[in-house]
């Protein structure tokens, strides 16, 4: 069974520049997340879509957005980029409906901003 | 709001000698306190959940443990493919769908 994708695995941009990183969920979860683990950093809630709705979302400026698919793949969106948001971008599944909401995640998506 | 802090930031093992990590918390009702282990360019793999305070999980090596307080990830006679970062991470009762995790620590096992 396939686990969660990410795609690019690297992308490189300019400030001031849009950055779109994609999503796939594993297949049956409808819940996706994204998070941001800058060097040296923990791991930072960004958004929560479950159904095709955003869920919650964490404390980033509105330029970080997003949405789910009706396949419920995701993508996340960020605007005017800035040096600070180079960090690696960490999108994770789960079965919303269970218990415990352990958190598959992909390999990431490097973004550095030039 | 929900705060973890993992202890200490790396570890570095012989093959063979025991340890443990620590992940101390404070949430608003917890709803589970997860541990994931992540190697270098990788995203993190799920390990263990804990729901409730006395509660232990285990897996090879590898045993948690939770408190009210703070959690430990006890490995017993770790081998060098043990080496990874290990992550806590917490969820609580109000604000639906975040997890909020540690810095984690970063173990070094020696052949």
């Amino acid at each position: 069974e396939a686990g969660v994708t990410q795609s690019p695995t690297h992308l490189i941009k300019t400030r001031g520049q849009q950055a779109t990183l994609r999503c796939s969920p594993i297949s049956g979860h409808t819940s996706v997340y994204w998070y941001q683990q800058a060097l040296g950093l923990g791991l930072q809630f960004l958004l929560w879509y479950d159904e095709g709705e955003e869920r919650n979302r964490g404390n980033f400026p509105p330029r970080f957005s997003g949405r789910q698919f009706p396949n419920y793949s995701s993508e996340l969106n960020v605007n005017a980029l800035e040096l600070e948001d180079s960090a690696l971008y960490l999108c994770a599944s789960s079965l919303v409906q269970a218990s415990n909401e352990k958190l598959f995640f992909g390999s990431g998506t490097q973004l550095s901003v030039l | 709001e929900d705060q973890v802090t993992q202890s200490p930031e790396a570890l570095r093992l012989q093959e063979g000698e025991s340890s443990s990590l620590n992940c101390s918390y404070t949430v608003s009702g917890l709803r589970g306190l997860f541990w994931y282990r992540q190697d270098p360019g990788k995203g993190p793999e799920f390990l263990f959940t804990l729901y409730s305070a006395g509660e232990e999980k285990e897996k090879e090596r590898l045993k948690a443990t939770l408190t009210k307080k703070e959690s430990f990830l006890h490995i017993t006679a770790p081998k060098p493919e043990d080496s990874a970062t290990y992550l806590c991470a917490v969820q609580g009762l109000t604000n639906a769908g975040k997890s909020t995790f540690g810095d984690g620590t970063t173990l070094t096992v020696k052949p």
